[in-house]
């Protein structure tokens, strides 16, 4: 199965910017899917096709996919972005694997 | 406004079964592929199975092959995950979830189940 890896933890500044990654074996060949998970909370599409944002995701939020990384990434980050940060392929009919999830801390 | 509520998780002992149920409203449930998502404690998100619009086809994840169902009720907008002989690694809370070319972007609030004795 496609296995996607994901650093633990990121931490950020407030207003600096936060970059996530997923590594995958020519991940740029492949769509990339974002999602934020708070605690308690179902997750929520930040990112879907490596760089689309669905209607009321901040313009902060941003994506990019090449070679075997994609990349999320916050600019100014704020408060109430912290939480978990996962990323999603849809590889086949079988597999639709997500990565191990980066906690986001703002400092 | 689509609304997923998924229902039936509780505590069950290994070896025993249970039937998660995903109640589906604002969307007409026959035109969309279905998937289950699961999220153990403190853990990160996997992907359980998919079921295609009319039921004739269904994908799980390794790990659940044999032991799980996904399956579907279109006339009564509901969603079905029959899960036997559970396992102490199946605990986790269960997402009901819509696929939409890919990506997942209406998920429902979850509902846990504890396999433990």
């Amino acid at each position: 199965s496609y296995v996607l890896t994901q650093p633990p933890s990121v931490s950020v500044a407030p207003g600096k910017t936060a970059r996530i990654t997923c590594g995958g074996n020519n991940i740029g060949g492949k769509s990339v899917h974002w999602y934020q998970q708070k605690p308690g909370q179902a997750p929520v599409l930040v990112i879907y096709y490596d760089s689309d944002r669905p209607s009321g995701i901040p313009e902060r939020f941003s994506g990019s996919n090449s070679g075997n990384t994609a990349t999320l990434t916050i600019s100014r980050v704020e408060a109430g972005d912290e939480a978990d940060y996962y990323c999603q392929v849809w590889d086949s009919s079988s597999d639709h694997p997500f990565g191990g999830g980066t906690k986001l801390t703002v400092l | 406004e689509v609304q997923l509520v998924e229902s039936g998780g509780g505590l069950v002992q290994p070896g025993g079964s249970l039937r998660l149920s995903c109640a589906a409203s604002g969307f007409t449930l026959r035109t969309y592929w279905m998937s289950w998502v699961r999220q153990a404690p403190g853990k990160g998100l996997e992907w359980v199975a998919n079921i295609k619009q009319d039921g004739s086809e269904k994908y799980y994840v390794d790990s659940v092959k044999g032991r799980f169902t996904i399956s579907r009720d279109n006339a009564k907008n509901s969603l079905y995950l029959q899960m036997n002989s559970l396992r102490a690694e199946d605990t986790a809370v269960y997402y009901c979830a819509r696929p939409e070319a890919g990506y997942f972007f209406f998920w429902g609030q979850g509902t846990l189940v504890t396999v433990s004795s």
